[in-house]
């Protein structure tokens, strides 16, 4: 059973510049979780999708940042025009049903490692 | 998430117990106790989590206390492997707090030869 796919794992942009991190939950599972995680700092939640659906982005940065989970393919975190300062590792987890319930932890992806030159 | 305390760092002799507790003293009666590990570079690990029972699965052994205000996270024989960030995470468990893993500091784990 394929765990969560992140890719790329390495991307590089330059300042002005969009870029599109994908995620594939694992098999079953229909609930996405995208944190940022920047240089020498902890895990930050983002936002919390279910298929075609955003439940809380309250961690999104007020501008620039999206991100999208369709019925078919992987979810997307699109940062567009991005800045030295986006430059952290994404982590993408999946769940087969929402935390509130307790008992369904999080599976976390490898990570995309964004670096803005 | 109910407030966790972990102390920062700690040592273990390889093939030995580690051992890492965790303060949760305002923890609800229907929250559960959550660890995960991330070892440098790579994505957060889920190891274990309960909500009053001990637990163990095949990495490590969770136990919690009686009054839940504490727990301890055993790895029974540690490697060099096991060397990285422990994290005790206790989200809320209604309201608006989907998904919303709370990651502290944690417990850097350091497995000594």
């Amino acid at each position: 059973n394929a765990g969560v796919m992140q890719n790329p794992r390495h991307l590089v942009r330059r300042r002005g510049q969009e870029a599109r991190l994908r995620c594939s939950p694992m098999k079953g599972h229909s609930h996405v979780y995208w944190y940022r995680q920047l240089p020498e700092e902890g895990l930050k939640f983002m936002v919390y999708l279910q298929k075609e659906n955003i439940i809380d982005e309250s961690g999104m940065p007020k501008e620039r940042f999206s991100a999208e989970f369709p019925k078919e393919g992987p979810s997307i975190l699109r940062i567009q025009q991005v800045v030295r300062g986006d430059s952290a590792a994404y982590f993408c987890a999946s769940s087969p049903r929402g935390i509130p319930w307790g008992n369904s932890p999080l599976h976390f992806g490898n990570g995309t490692r964004l670096t803005v030159t | 998430d109910a407030k966790t305390t972990q102390p920062p760092s700690m040592d273990c002799a390889e093939g030995r117990a580690a051992n890492l507790p965790c303060n949760h003293s305002t923890i609800s009666g229907n929250e559960y106790v959550y660890w995960y590990r991330q070892i440098h570079s790579q994505g957060p690990q889920y190891i274990i989590h309960g909500l009053k029972n001990n637990e163990t699965n095949e990495m490590a052994s969770l136990i919690i206390t009686e009054d839940r205000k504490s727990s301890t996270l055993i790895l029974p024989h540690a490697t060099l492997r096991d060397t990285a960030v422990y994290y005790c995470i206790v989200p809320n468990a209604g309201g608006t707090s989907y998904g919303k893993l709370t990651f502290g500091q944690g417990t850097i784990l350091t497995v000594h030869p």
